[in-house]
């Protein structure tokens, strides 16, 4: 079935250095493509979305490109700071659910 | 609108006993959906509802859990005699269905965790 995999974290940075969260999938046809982020105490929000092939969606400085033939859509930032430590999700939208990889927790240090 | 809204953010129940979660998701959304979250996993899909009818439940889903939606507005989920392994974060999403099919983003609320001990 369908699947999303990510690179295990946690994942620790120093403030503005460069972001890539790795994520691939396996589907049949050309799902939607997602990155969800979850701070802490918080519930999950949509950071950004792709719909097809070599669409790039992008918010708050985070962009991640729908790479078809890679099944890729890789998070990347290119300065991170201390407020985006987070665990975030990439997913794909199959058949009306919304499929999740294991996350990936992110530690930014001042 | 405050967004999708569960209740109650905790809960902590004896094994065996029997607990209901209740979600009221974003009031335009035609569409409701229940995850389950365990520590360090991301949300696993549990079922949804399009309207006031299940379109879908996943196998995750034993006979020990019902979902409803009655007026197409709320949802509950009720879990029957609960076991250890039922902990976890229980989530809901809303989105909206148009006409055309297409699905915009989900929202979710903030999640019902749940200890069985």
């Amino acid at each position: 079935g369908d699947s999303v995999t990510q690179m295990e974290g946690p994942v620790t940075l120093s403030e503005e250095a460069f972001l890539t969260i790795n994520c691939t999938y396996t589907a049949t046809g050309y799902p939607s493509l997602f990155w969800y982020v979850q701070y802490p105490g918080e519930g999950l929000q949509l950071l950004l979305k792709a719909t097809k092939a070599d669409d790039k969606g992008s918010n708050k400085g985070f962009e991640a490109t729908y790479r078809k033939e890679t099944t890729s859509f890789h998070l990347e930032k290119g300065s991170v700071q201390v407020s985006d430590s987070a665990v975030y999700f990439c997913a794909l939208n199959r058949d009306d659910k919304i499929i999740f990889g294991k996350g990936t927790r992110l530690h930014i240090l001042p | 609108d405050t967004g999708v809204s569960q209740n109650p953010r905790h809960k902590i129940t004896k094994r065996g006993q029997n607990v209901t979660f209740r979600c009221d998701p974003i009031s335009e959304h035609n569409r409701l959906y229940w995850y389950r979250q365990t520590l360090g996993q991301g949300p696993e899909f549990l079922t949804y509802f399009q309207n006031e009818a299940q379109l879908e439940k996943s196998r995750l889903l034993s006979d020990r859990f019902s979902a409803e939606r009655p007026k197409g507005s709320f949802s509950t989920l009720e879990i029957q005699r609960t076991e250890q392994g039922d902990s976890a974060m229980y989530l809901c999403a809303s989105s909206l269905v148009t006409l055309q099919g297409a699905t915009a983003e989900a929202f979710f609320g903030q999640g019902t965790r749940l200890t069985v001990v």
